[in-house]
């Protein structure tokens, strides 16, 4: 099982905004539209902060915004705030060999 | 409100079996379409997914580590357990168990580390 592939790091400054993507294949990111973005700050459990590619579950600020194109998922905050910085980490369905889940290696975000 | 609550040893020796149990509260874990996941992170690295059960006793597992994985379920309790066998320092971790659905973990539980040492 090969993990997602998503930049180990990416920074920006308060009030800018950073895209983080997320690689797969057409087994899992392609594939289906069930791609969800963590937020996970040590210590704590993992937080869901995008689902379904492009959707936000109650309560999660509208800074969060996901998209898709072809093979590849993004994450989008628009407005960067210091309580950003987490690591952030992508998921995907996956059609391969009996598994159901696929992470990727995650980002971390730093708020400069 | 869902909740999930990992529980077992801290400690496992190298070699040896490790075991983890997760209770489920607030919910049923006879839900249709969700499943319920052991999701681990090693220190310092990435999340990985281990394995999962679905109600009914299906269940689909990391290939990396199929041949030690046991995931099971007691609905009569609302709790699913992992059992990780042969185990090494590589699988000292923070272990998390969860519920998913179509790949995507709608709930965690807080996780518990586990430390495969002498």
């Amino acid at each position: 099982q090969s993990a997602l592939t998503q930049p180990a790091s990416v920074s920006g400054s308060p009030g800018q905004s950073i895209t983080i993507s997320c690689t797969g294949t057409s087994s899992d990111v392609g594939g289906y539209n069930y791609v969800s973005w963590y937020q996970h700050h040590p210590g704590k459990a993992p937080k869901l902060i995008i689902y379904d590619v492009n959707n936000r579950p109650s309560g999660v600020s509208n800074r969060f915004s996901g998209s898709k194109s072809g093979n590849t998922a993004s994450l989008t905050i628009s407005g960067l705030q210091a309580e950003d910085e987490a690591d952030f980490y992508c998921s995907s369905f996956t059609s391969s060999s009996s598994t159901l889940v696929v992470f990727g290696g995650g980002t971390k975000l730093t708020v400069l | 409100q869902l909740q999930l609550q990992e529980s077992g040893p801290g400690l496992v020796k190298p070699s040896e079996t490790l075991s983890l149990t997760c209770t489920v509260s607030g919910g049923s874990i006879i839900s249709s379409g969700d499943y319920w996941g052991w999701i681990r992170q090693p220190p310092g690295k990435g999340l990985e997914w281990i394995g999962s059960i679905y109600y009914g006793g299906n269940t689909y597992n990391n290939p990396s580590l199929k041949s030690r994985v046991t995931i099971s379920v007691d609905t009569s309790k609302s709790q699913f357990s992992l059992r990780l066998t042969s185990v090494t320092a590589a699988d000292t971790a923070v272990y998390h168990c969860a519920r998913h659905r179509n790949g995507q973990v709608t709930y965690w539980g807080q996780g518990t580390l586990v430390t495969v040492s002498s």
